[in-house]
């Protein structure tokens, strides 16, 4: 089956701080990857995802590229604001166990 | 395309009293999931149905919880006689037949509160 090994949070960072949340999957097969944001109080939504290797997904400036030599899927922003500041989880496709997610506070 | 609906948003209930979590998923989508989240906990998955069909309930407790998602309507979390220590805040997502990547798409969440 597929499995994420996620970095273990709270992560605290000042604002405009560089960010990586590191995410190494093991998976049979070449599954879609995904991270997933958790904003306080809200559920899950989908970031970026990536469907193959050496795909990039990104949006609102994060970026994560599938690197199958590697076997991870890093999420990286150069610039954190304080509304960044959430709950993220990386996710392999077709696996329903999100794990615990790694904590993001940005402070001003 | 109205997202994924869960009511009620909050929920409050009395220990030994029922609690049933309404989800309607997406148009179209026939994938149903239910997850937990206890405060400052990460989400544990619960059941997986398809219409009229459970797929996986391996992260159900064998007592009390029970899951639903007939032909028509909604798909019901029915928690009987409650405890405090079912009190979290209970996501469902929904996701379409056959579709790769299988992206879920998550509510609002019900936030149950066992007094």
């Amino acid at each position: 089956g597929n499995s994420v090994t996620q970095m273990e949070g709270p992560v605290t960072l000042s604002e405009e701080a560089f960010l990586t949340i590191n995410c190494t999957y093991t998976a049979t097969g070449y599954p879609s990857l995904f991270w997933y944001v958790q904003y306080p109080g809200e559920g899950l939504q989908l970031l970026l995802k990536a469907t193959k290797a050496d795909d990039k997904g990104s949006n609102k400036g994060f970026e994560a590229t599938y690197r199958k030599e590697t076997t991870s899927f890093h999420l990286e922003k150069g610039s954190v604001q304080v509304s960044d500041s959430a709950v993220y989880f990386c996710a392999p496709s077709n696996d329903m166990r999100f794990g615990a997610g790694t904590r993001l506070t940005v402070k001003p | 395309n109205a997202g994924v609906m869960q009511n009620p948003r909050h929920l409050v209930r009395r220990r030994g009293q029922e609690a049933r979590l309404r989800c309607s998923p997406m148009k179209g989508h026939s994938h149903v999931y239910w997850y937990r989240q206890l405060p400052e906990e990460g989400l544990k998955f619960m059941v997986y149905l398809q219409k009229e069909n459970i797929i996986d309930e391996s992260g159900m407790p064998k007592e009390r919880f029970s899951a639903e998602f007939p032909k028509e309507g909604p798909s019901i979390l029915r928690i009987q006689q409650v405890v405090r220590g079912d009190s979290a805040a209970y996501f469902c997502a929904s996701s379409p037949l056959g579709t790769i990547p299988n992206e879920q798409f998550f509510g609002p969440g019900t936030r149950l509160t066992v007094l």
